[in-house]
């Protein structure tokens, strides 16, 4: 059974922590992809990765960064982490062009306090 | 900005209807169209795709595409009350790379 696994379910960080979050895909997928879940604002993409050590800005990229050392791995850091950060963090992996299956990890539930 | 637009909701049918969500997108450019179905307290899962003009089915899913009015539809038929979820609409934006672009979802709640 294919699968994304995130490294956290439920994670609590200080202010002005390193947070790392991590997610690991089995499916030998090129495209890895982090975003944020929010109520009110929806699915937005923070970064992604097309390759090993291949990343792009999404739409809310500040105040994170990413690391793709292997094709299965995709991380996220936040450099210091604040309380608006205190979110849901989806990871999600697809192969080849959008008409693929993008496939979603269960989820991390980050609060910085 | 590139947007996906979809109603909040909730959307409420009773057991047996059909429920019909919508979501129209900016980018004319666009080629690739799913919808994913986010259950409370878990990830999204793919539903359905389209990529051409007109209807496709499967099971109790339609999805409807009209790329000239940038308009993308899901309906589903005899509504269980185990539909009720989230649904929300993505776009493969033409931006070159394989990311989409999700709505803020839609509602929906079906009632015994």
């Amino acid at each position: 059974d294919v699968k994304v696994t995130q490294s956290s379910r439920y994670l609590v960080k200080r202010t002005g922590e390193k947070v790392f979050l991590e997610c690991v895909q089995d499916m030998d997928h090129e495209n890895m992809f982090w975003y944020r879940q929010d109520p009110g604002l929806g699915l937005r993409l923070i970064y992604f990765s097309y390759d090993v050590k291949m990343k792009e800005k999404g739409d809310i990229p500040e105040g994170y960064s990413v690391s793709r050392e292997k094709k299965e791995r995709f991380s996220l850091i936040l450099e210091s982490a604040s309380t608006n950060q205190t979110s849901m963090y989806l990871c999600a992996s697809l192969k080849g062009l959008a008409g693929g299956l993008a496939v979603f990890g269960p989820g991390t539930r980050l609060t910085v306090l | 900005q590139k947007e996906v637009e979809q109603n909040s909701g909730p959307l409420s049918v009773p057991e047996g209807a059909i429920a019909s969500l919508n979501c129209t997108y900016s980018d004319r450019g666009s080629q690739s169209f799913f919808w994913y179905r986010q259950y409370s307290g878990k990830s999204p899962e793919l539903i359905m795709s389209i990529y051409s003009n007109g209807d496709k089915e499967d099971g109790r899913f339609t999805a409807q595409l009209n790329k000239a009015s940038q308009y993308v539809s899901l309906l589903i038929r005899d509504s269980q009350p185990s539909d009720s979820a989230t649904y929300l609409c993505a776009v493969n934006m033409n931006s070159g790379y394989s990311t989409l672009t999700f709505g803020k979802g839609t509602m929906l709640l079906v009632s015994p």
